[in-house]
């Protein structure tokens, strides 16, 4: 049974560039969230998605965006990158309001 | 703002010594949850605390969630190496449906 998978695993991007990150949850499970984590931090909530509907947002602007496919996959875009981008992005799946697993992350560098 | 406090930032240890991380809500949760994080790792679920007063144990960690439902604190005994990494507490509020709010995670350095 495979946990949660994130790709890629990193990425660099330069400033004004748009980046999409993909996540694959736990089986069995229908919602995900995602969290941005700056080094030395912990993680921040970004939003969540449930039967392919943002339900929770947490305070990022306009420029991450997100969404989830039937199949309850979900993807993280985040458009003009600035270099505050620059972070881990961690997905998590749960089972509606559930305990939440984390993926590996995606490692974004904005240069 | 609901934030989740969590002192101290850094613990150093000698091998073998216990020590403490302390969690605070500026609000009552609705539960509160821990995590590992080794470092170059991601967060790894190790519990979830969702009555008042509630202490659960595994091995030589023990969790307990407060009696108002706005702190908790994970103790270790007897240090390992293996401890090493950050541990973060994460809470729920009322009303925020799955929205995990951190605390900013008390990173464990264990000298042998």
């Amino acid at each position: 049974d495979a946990g949660v998978t994130q790709s890629p695993t990193h990425l660099i991007k330069t400033r004004g560039q748009q980046v999409t990150l993909r996540c694959s949850p736990k089986s069995g499970h229908d919602t995900v969230s995602w969290y941005q984590q700056a080094l030395g931090q912990g993680p921040q909530f970004i939003f969540q998605y449930y039967e392919e509907e943002e339900r929770q947002r947490g305070n990022f602007p306009d420029r991450f965006s997100g969404h989830q496919f039937p199949n309850y996959s979900s993807e993280l875009n985040v458009n003009a990158l600035l270099l505050g981008d620059s972070a881990l992005y961690l997905c998590a799946s749960s089972l509606g309001d559930t305990t939440q697993y984390f993926g590996p992350g995606t490692r974004l560098t904005v240069l | 703002g609901q934030q989740v406090m969590q002192i101290p930032q850094y613990q150093h240890v000698q091998e073998g010594e216990d020590f403490t991380t302390y969690c605070n809500s500026s609000t009552t949760l609705s539960n509160i949850q821990w995590y590992k994080q080794r470092p170059g790792g991601h967060p790894v679920f190790l519990i979830q605390l969702v009555k008042s007063g509630e202490v659960k144990k595994q091995k030589r960690l023990t969790f307990q969630f407060g009696e108002a439902k706005k702190n908790s604190s994970l103790h270790i005994t007897a240090t390992q190496t293996t401890d090493v990494g950050t541990y973060f507490c994460a809470g729920i509020f009322r009303d925020s449906w799955g929205k995990l709010q951190f605390g900013a995670g008390t990173q464990v350095v264990v000298t042998p």
